[in-house]
């Protein structure tokens, strides 16, 4: 296991298109966290699970915005009727709830145009 | 609310001279201070971290301080490389919880 990772690295969508993400974690953490990073600015929180259950959600993840994961192993972020404002970096990142380091993928790039 | 400031925004050093970055965090049980380096279009990588119950930590050139009291941590990079030219984020979070990431500090080092 060579880490966390993500799919698509990058993404072109047209504005209203559905768009999904996929996070694979590293195989023994069972806590997998979203983030969102615009262009300057640090990682914003958006959801994070704990096993198969959503623990927590940012006011910032609109009704577009859904998570899962299913089997408490990958994780897929979809957005519906995309807009131009959701350009950014999705981060997905995991770690042990044992131990509070997380590793971050390398991150998928969305563009709405 | 959680936030979370850091300071400067953008740093220009020689090779060779130290470099700090300052962060302050509004959330009293935070209780967990990692530090990040970014390098572009890559994720963030975990560089140092470290626990309310230690106030100072070092790794070769990188040392991390935190000061409870006053709500405030700081990484130094001694002897710096143009290879530490990247941006680097500071976070805080409580116990298992989710990460609030600073602003981001974008450091050049120059040869």
């Amino acid at each position: 296991d060579t880490g966390v990772s993500q799919n698509p690295r990058h993404k072109i969508t047209k504005r209203g298109q559905n768009v999904t993400f996929r996070c694979d974690p590293i195989s023994e953490h069972n806590r997998l966290y979203w983030y969102r990073q615009t262009l300057g600015q640090g990682p914003e929180f958006l959801t994070y699970f704990q096993n198969e259950a959503q623990l927590e959600k940012s006011r910032l993840l609109s009704d577009r915005f859904s998570a899962e994961r299913p089997k408490g192993s990958f994780s897929t972020l979809e957005i519906q009727r995309t807009e131009q404002g959701d350009s950014a970096m999705y981060l997905c990142a995991s770690r042990t709830s044992e131990n509070t380091e997380a590793f971050f993928g390398q991150g998928t790039r969305l563009t709405v145009v | 609310g959680e936030n979370v400031e850091q300071h400067p925004s953008t740093l220009s050093v020689q090779e060779g001279d130290s470099a700090v970055i300052k962060c302050t965090y509004s959330d009293s049980a935070s209780n967990y201070f990692p530090w990040y380096k970014q390098e572009l279009g890559k994720g963030p990588q975990l560089i140092i971290d470290i626990r309310s119950n230690v106030g100072e930590k070092k790794d070769q050139r990188i040392a991390v301080t935190l000061n409870k009291t006053a709500k405030h941590f700081s990484l130094h990079i001694t002897e710096t490389q143009p290879e530490d030219s990247a941006v680097y984020f500071c976070a805080a979070s409580r116990e298992g919880g989710k990460l609030i990431f600073g602003q981001g500090t974008e450091l050049s080092v120059k040869p």
